[in-house]
């Protein structure tokens, strides 16, 4: 089974801050990584698809990048409604799939 | 406006069973593959079920299998998760979502349902 670590856990960051996350799978798994966002009671929502494309209506201050086993989801300058739980997704082993634990982007 | 809803949770004891429904709207239902994944109460994600458009393959994670059965009826735009013998540790917001595909192995899930609370307990 392919393994997705995502770090740090945690972060506290301002508004303004450029903020990255990281997602280091266990094999390679190409370019097939996906990001979600998650706002607490809310449902995820697709942000960047496979590793560096961004959804459509998701600002340009996100972007993605990486291929191989190690990615990273990348926001330019933080804004209040960016303060969520991001999760990575491999779609490498498809149709099997398996998301990483979680980021949880807090404010400062 | 493509939307996914689901329904069916609720409080069910240690070994019985649920049945989850998901109304799909907004898109040619037939024509995509679907997912079902859940969330235990402050934790993360975890896919749990695959369906293909036809409904003739499915893929389960470990976790389930043997346990829950993924079906579809695409006459009724409707996905549905059977779940039986269930366990405390089944407790979870269960979520369905579309499928997208791209090139390669490129897939990801868009959009999701709003979720239905499923609580194993006695």
């Amino acid at each position: 089974d392919i393994q997705l670590t995502q770090s740090p856990s945690s972060l506290s960051a301002s508004v303004g801050d450029r903020v990255t996350i990281t997602c280091r799978a266990s094999q390679t798994i190409s370019n097939s990584l996906n990001w979600y966002q998650q706002k607490p009671g809310k449902v995820p929502k697709l942000v960047i698809y496979a590793a560096s494309s961004l959804q459509s209506g998701v600002p340009s201050r996100f972007s993605g990048s990486g291929s191989g086993t190690d990615f990273t989801l990348t926001i330019s300058s933080l804004q209040p409604e960016d303060f969520a739980t991001y999760y990575c997704q491999q779609s490498y082993t498809s149709p099997m799939y398996t998301f990483g634990q979680g980021t949880k982007l807090e404010l400062k | 406006e493509v939307q996914l809803v689901e329904s069916g949770g609720g409080l069910v004891q240690p070994g019985g069973s649920l049945r989850l429904s998901c109304g799909a709207s907004g898109f040619t239902f037939n024509r995509y593959e679907m997912n079902w994944v859940r969330q235990a109460p402050g934790k993360g994600l975890e896919w749990i079920s695959y369906i293909s458009q036809s409904g003739g393959a499915k893929h389960y994670a470990a976790s389930v299998t043997g346990r829950f059965t993924i079906s579809r009826d695409n006459g009724k735009n409707s996905l549905f998760l059977q779940m039986d013998s269930l366990r405390p540790d089944d407790t979870a917001v269960y979520y369905c979502a579309r499928q997208r595909a791209g090139t390669g192995r490129n897939v990801w899930f868009d959009p999701w349902g709003q979720g239905t609370l499923v609580t194993v307990s006695s």
